[in-house]
């Protein structure tokens, strides 16, 4: 079965320097998203992403945050200037848009610690 | 705005027997999608099963089964014949659609279940 691969499966990083978070959809999805999960927090919608721009994002996504779609596959998420508090496990996730219900499929997540 | 609350931090089943999870949600919608994720150690989100908000049937995927009450806005999970392999967080959620958009997910806060052999 397809599968939503991200890596690394853990980032380090130091506080203010910039990451990026990379996602492999699967390959006929055409809606793309990141979540988020604070540790023994609830998960957290940060934003979608459909037809190469966001269709959609939460209050969380500010401006130090980005996504893009460089190629045919890849999906990333970029924090400009990490913070403390960003430290979370990032899922992507990606669904094959219809007009009835259509699940997401998450990848394992990329465990972010900002020290 | 749309909420999903999970009432049971922690769950525990004996292997074989049958566990209920809770779930409750609030949204002035009429239009939308229920579904329980699983987390296992390994980290990745697994979808369990999902229940259109239209549809009055309860969702059923071999051993895991929902009870679905609308007007109650209750979306209870049940593991019958609990194995090992099912210990993991379990993550209620919920969906909304507009204009044939994709909403985002909104999850509940999630219920540890650990299954006893």
């Amino acid at each position: 079965e397809p599968e939503v691969t991200q890596t690394p499966s853990h980032q380090v990083t130091q506080m203010g320097q910039e990451v990026i978070l990379r996602c492999v959809p699967i390959s006929n999805h055409l809606y793309f998203y990141w979540y988020r999960q604070i540790l023994g927090q609830k998960v957290e919608f940060l934003v979608s992403f459909y037809n190469n721009e966001i269709s959609e994002k939460s209050e969380i996504f500010d401006d130090q945050f980005s996504v893009e779609r460089p190629d045919g596959s890849n999906f990333t998420l970029k924090i400009r200037s990490t913070k403390l508090e960003d430290s979370a496990m990032y899922f992507c996730a990606s669904s094959e848009w219809r007009a009835d219900n259509s699940p997401l499929h998450f990848g394992n997540g990329t465990r972010l610690t900002v020290t | 705005a749309q909420t999903v609350t999970q009432s049971q931090p922690e769950m525990s089943v004996q292997e074989a027997e049958t566990v209920t999870l809770s779930c409750t949600y609030d949204t002035s919608e009429s239009d939308y999608y229920l579904f329980w994720y699983k987390q296992p150690p390994s980290r990745q989100m697994i979808l369990v099963i999902r229940q259109e908000a239209y549809k009055q049937q309860n969702a059923t995927e071999n051993r895991f089964s929902v009870n679905f009450q609308k007007a109650a806005k209750s979306f209870s999970l049940k593991i019958s014949d609990s194995q090992l392999g099912d210990a993991a967080m379990y993550f209620c959620a919920y969906r909304y659609d507009y204009g044939g958009s994709q909403g985002n997910l909104i999850f509940g806060k999630g219920t540890k279940l650990s299954v006893k052999p």
